[in-house]
């Protein structure tokens, strides 16, 4: 059983387009962190949302936590080929280590 | 600030063989996970460390593998003997705490023959 399921899968998009990708869950997480990793290397963290209904702003990338904090979602404006990568989802469930989804492979072509 | 060093970065070897990967985390960093992601897939948590004591070692497959965090800094993870289904990168990170960031290394891509 996947505690964080993360959609689309896969997403292939044009330079320029928008693009939301989600992280869902049936369990309660006190926080997430949305990282990005690029092909050869580990993930690197973007941000940790940590209040239910939380807004953050990363330059053209916008991560919303859900109110219940059973969901985040991840939207990312006039998309660029450095934006190419897998993007994680994580969440401590309780006192556990970070448990991660599978993430959405986006890659943004020129 | 240096990051979580690894090595090696790539390892081929036959399954039924014995494979070794280092780890040397973030200075002061208390915490330190290894990590395996197969091909597709998320990372998978294989043991975390807090400075030299095992705090979650449920999803090791003891039977074949080993960690060890001695002196509360470098790590090692031994695979032995390895399987086909052992193929994939292993990941180090280390954080401050549990719950904290993570702060990943690059990652051991392991392919077994």
């Amino acid at each position: 059983t996947q505690l964080l399921e993360q959609s689309p899968q896969f997403l292939s998009i044009q330079e320029g387009e928008n693009l939301t990708v989600y992280c869902n869950s049936s369990s309660v997480f006190s926080s997430l962190q949305w990282y990005r990793q690029e092909p050869g290397e580990g993930p690197v963290l973007l941000v940790t949302v940590v209040t239910g209904g939380e807004v953050k702003k990363l330059k053209r990338l916008t991560f919303q936590f859900g109110d219940a904090r059973k969901d985040s979602s991840l939207h990312i404006t006039a998309a660029q080929p450095g934006d190419t990568g897998l993007y994680l989802c994580a969440g401590p469930l309780g006192n556990t280590p970070l448990v991660f989804g599978k993430g959405t492979r986006l890659s943004v072509i020129a | 600030e240096a990051g979580v060093a690894q090595s090696p970065r790539y390892k081929i070897i036959e399954k039924r063989q014995s494979v070794a990967f280092w780890c040397n985390p973030i200075s002061g960093h208390a915490t330190l996970y290894w990590y395996q992601q197969i091909l597709g897939q998320g990372p998978k948590l294989l043991i975390q460390f807090q400075n030299n004591g095992v705090v979650d070692d449920s999803q090791l497959p003891k039977d074949r593998f080993s960690a060890e965090r001695l002196k509360g800094v470098d790590s090692t993870l031994k695979i032995q003997p390895a399987k086909l289904e052992d193929s994939a990168v292993y990941l180090c990170a280390s954080s401050l705490g549990q719950g904290s960031p993570l702060g990943f290394g690059p990652g051991t891509r392991l392919l077994v023959l």
